[in-house]
């Protein structure tokens, strides 16, 4: 099992939004960060300090962290962003990741 | 242009001890604001923290695998090696570093390719 919880998997039509939630106690405390990682490729970051998009990743990215929940928040879903996500935070300069989530756009 | 890259072995016997490279470019391993971390996957699995390394060389592992890890950077060379004992076939999987970046309040932004390692008599 993970420290940090995620959905196994999260199916969303073309277009719409897609939600993504990561789940530890008191995770508002901590700054989580998201990454996409597709079949075969490194991972790559698309939200840091859980709602701030670095260069070059597309506005529909982004994120809320409030309590026990982070979410990563895809809007207008494209066939592009389907892959594995996950969340991420450091804890006492050890990074903790999520089990990770697959999505997937229909 | 930043760029990390991992070299290793791509198969080691069980018990022994795997060796891994980094190499860094475009960045400086002394530079306050970055830092490497060492990161893995097993097949079908998610990613696991091994180790990081910080520019005044303190050290911080896996709480899980803290006996088999050692991970050391040679600034000079930009390289951060990273050492596993008593290798076993349940880590076989990919292994990569990335960077870790104040700019993204310590958010991994640049990673390797990732090399895989097969542990296998």
């Amino acid at each position: 099992s993970y420290e940090l919880t995620q959905p196994d998997s999260v199916s969303v039509a073309l277009g719409q939004t897609a939600r993504i939630s990561c789940g530890r106690t008191n995770i508002a405390d901590y700054n989580v960060h998201w990454y996409q990682q597709r079949p075969g490729q490194a991972p790559l970051l698309v939200i840091y300090k859980n709602n701030n998009r670095p260069s070059g990743i597309p506005e529909r990215f982004s994120g809320s962290n409030s309590g026990n929940t982070a979410t990563l928040i895809i809007s207008r879903a494209q066939f592009e962003d389907e892959g594995d996500y996950y969340c991420q935070l450091w804890d006492r300069s050890v990074a903790m990741f999520g089990g990770g989530t697959k999505l997937s756009i229909l | 242009q930043v760029t990390l890259k991992e070299s290793g072995p791509v198969v080691v016997r069980p018990t022994e001890t795997l060796t891994l490279t980094c190499v860094v470019s475009g960045f400086s391993l002394n530079n306050n604001r970055m830092s490497v971390s060492w990161i893995r996957q097993l097949p079908g699995k998610a990613l696991e923290f091994l180790a990081h390394i910080w520019p005044n060389d303190d050290e911080n592992y896996a709480k899980s695998l803290n006996d088999r890890l050692t991970i050391a950077k040679d600034a000079s060379k930009g390289q951060v090696v990273l050492t596993m004992t008593n290798m076993n076939p349940a880590d076989t999987g990919t292994y990569f570093c990335a960077r870790r970046t104040l700019t993204y309040n310590y958010g991994m932004d640049v990673w390797g390719q990732g090399t895989t390692v097969t542990v296998s008599s």
